[in-house]
């Protein structure tokens, strides 16, 4: 099983339209969550962190259940600017260190 | 928010050279950078964590001798593909993360793409 999957998509979606993403991840140690948000060619951009109480910023709200290992992205309102590639992100500990690991990422398209 | 650069943004090298690539953290002090290596349509991989003053650590599969990593100070960490062959071409990020950030926040740099010949 991988460390942290994501459905590829793409999911194409009009305008307005409402949009939600899960990823799991498969060890129960991991502790921050985080999704990121990757144009075509560019670096990742951080979107939010996730907290266990869930969190809301503007359109985007993100959930973490630790209970299922997963969390999820809803966008609300979908803008054409926000077409691009989304990525989970999880933490885990290490000895000294934290292991950072990426999902796949999901890309989202927006139509007009 | 902060700003961490890459130099170059892209090289093409002949196989067998080696390619430096430097990362550097601008406006704040990173004890830690990550370097990441993306293929095509692949989520970025791991490659290494790097320490301000200590050796990197290694992610598994990711042969030490071939990716040498440098971190000397608290701005620069450098990464040096030795001996390059074409399956190495791919698109080098560095990030770094802020000593201030509780969630651990990271911030990346442009990325390297590097073609081998």
């Amino acid at each position: 099983r991988k460390e942290v999957e994501q459905d590829p998509g793409p999911f194409n979606v009009p305008e307005g339209a409402t949009v939600a993403f899960n990823c799991t991840y498969s060890n129960s140690a991991s502790q921050s969550f985080f999704w990121y948000r990757q144009d075509c060619r560019k670096e990742p951009k951080l979107l939010m962190s996730v907290y266990s109480s869930g969190n809301e910023d503007g359109r985007f709200t993100a959930q973490l259940n630790r209970a299922s290992q997963y969390i999820s992205l809803l966008i609300r309102d979908s803008k054409l600017s926000d077409s691009a590639t989304y990525l989970c992100v999880v933490n885990l500990p290490r000895a000294g260190y934290q292991k950072v690991t990426f999902g796949t990422g999901t890309k989202l398209q927006v139509i007009p | 928010g902060a700003v961490v650069s890459q130099h170059p943004s892209w090289v093409i090298c002949k196989s067998g050279t080696s390619v430096k690539i430097e990362c550097r953290s601008l406006d704040f002090q990173a004890t830690t950078m990550f370097w990441y290596r993306q293929f095509p349509k692949q989520s970025l991989m791991l490659m290494a964590t790097s320490n301000e003053g200590s050796k990197a650590t290694y992610e598994q599969g990711v042969e030490k001798d071939k990716f040498l990593i440098n971190h000397a100070s608290l701005t620069l960490s450098t990464l040096t593909v030795t001996s390059a062959h074409p399956e190495d071409s791919s698109f080098y990020i560095c990030s770094a993360r802020a000593p201030s950030g509780g969630d651990n926040e990271q911030f990346f740099g442009p990325g390297t793409r590097l073609t081998v010949l």
